[in-house]
């Protein structure tokens, strides 16, 4: 167990809708990082908060944003669902800005029919 | 960041030692390697981390050539719950990529009974 907690597990919706994921940190870190992982692209970094700023940005989306709240849990939303956005995500959290250990959570399937 | 080279996959008997290669010839003098291992669609795990010296914790060994080109994981006595895919990651610590991590295909290890 990583200590970071991410809800829900499965998420199946249909092309056009909107989720959101919702990531828990490890009690007092302060940056939160998300990752996709589908079939094709493999693990991709998606973007990084910390303590409630964006610091790193990755092949994200215009359709994915995501924040982070003053009580340092996260959310990722996706919206005009596609296909091919069905994927693992994960998000991961560190203590600090450059960490060098990144823990994980059990991630969030999400199945777009 | 440095590009990585992992074969494909390995094989390894239980309770034999498991040593995975990583080519990194064009790493850069602050650019560390990491280890990452995920289990069978779990979240990444960290395992181990290092600039140019050896390093060895709990779970495994990293042996890093004098050129750092190259490095070696090496898991003392492998388990089956070590079946899993290992990713090598070489990164620098801090400047505008964070705490980024770039994932490439991995090497799948196979635990044997």
């Amino acid at each position: 167990d990583s200590g970071v907690t991410q809800t829900p597990k499965h998420l199946i919706t249909a092309t056009g809708q909107r989720v959101t994921l919702r990531c828990s940190p490890r009690s007092g870190d302060l940056s939160v990082y998300w990752y996709q992982q589908s079939l094709d692209q493999g693990l991709q970094f998606l973007i990084q908060y910390y303590n409630g700023e964006e610091r790193a940005k990755g092949n994200i989306l215009e359709r994915f944003s995501a924040q982070q709240f003053p009580d340092l849990h996260s959310e990722l939303n996706l919206s005009s669902l596609e296909l091919g956005d069905s994927a693992l995500y994960f998000c991961a959290s560190s203590a600090t800005l450059v960490a060098d250990t990144q823990y994980f959570g059990p991630g969030t399937r999400l199945t777009v029919l | 960041d440095a590009k990585t080279t992992q074969p494909p996959s390995m094989d390894c008997a239980e309770g034999r030692a498991a040593n995975l290669p990583c080519n990194h010839s064009t790493i850069s003098g602050n650019e560390y390697v990491y280890w990452y291992r995920q289990i069978h669609s779990q979240g990444p795990q960290y395992i181990i981390h290092g600039l140019k010296n050896n390093e060895t914790n709990e779970m495994a060994s990293l042996i890093i050539t004098e050129d750092r080109k190259s490095s070696t994981l090496i898991l003392p006595h492998a388990t089956l719950r070590d079946t899993a895919v290992y990713y090598c990651i070489v990164r620098v610590a801090g400047g505008t990529s964070y705490g980024k991590l770039t994932f490439g295909q991995g090497t799948i290890l196979t635990v044997h009974p």
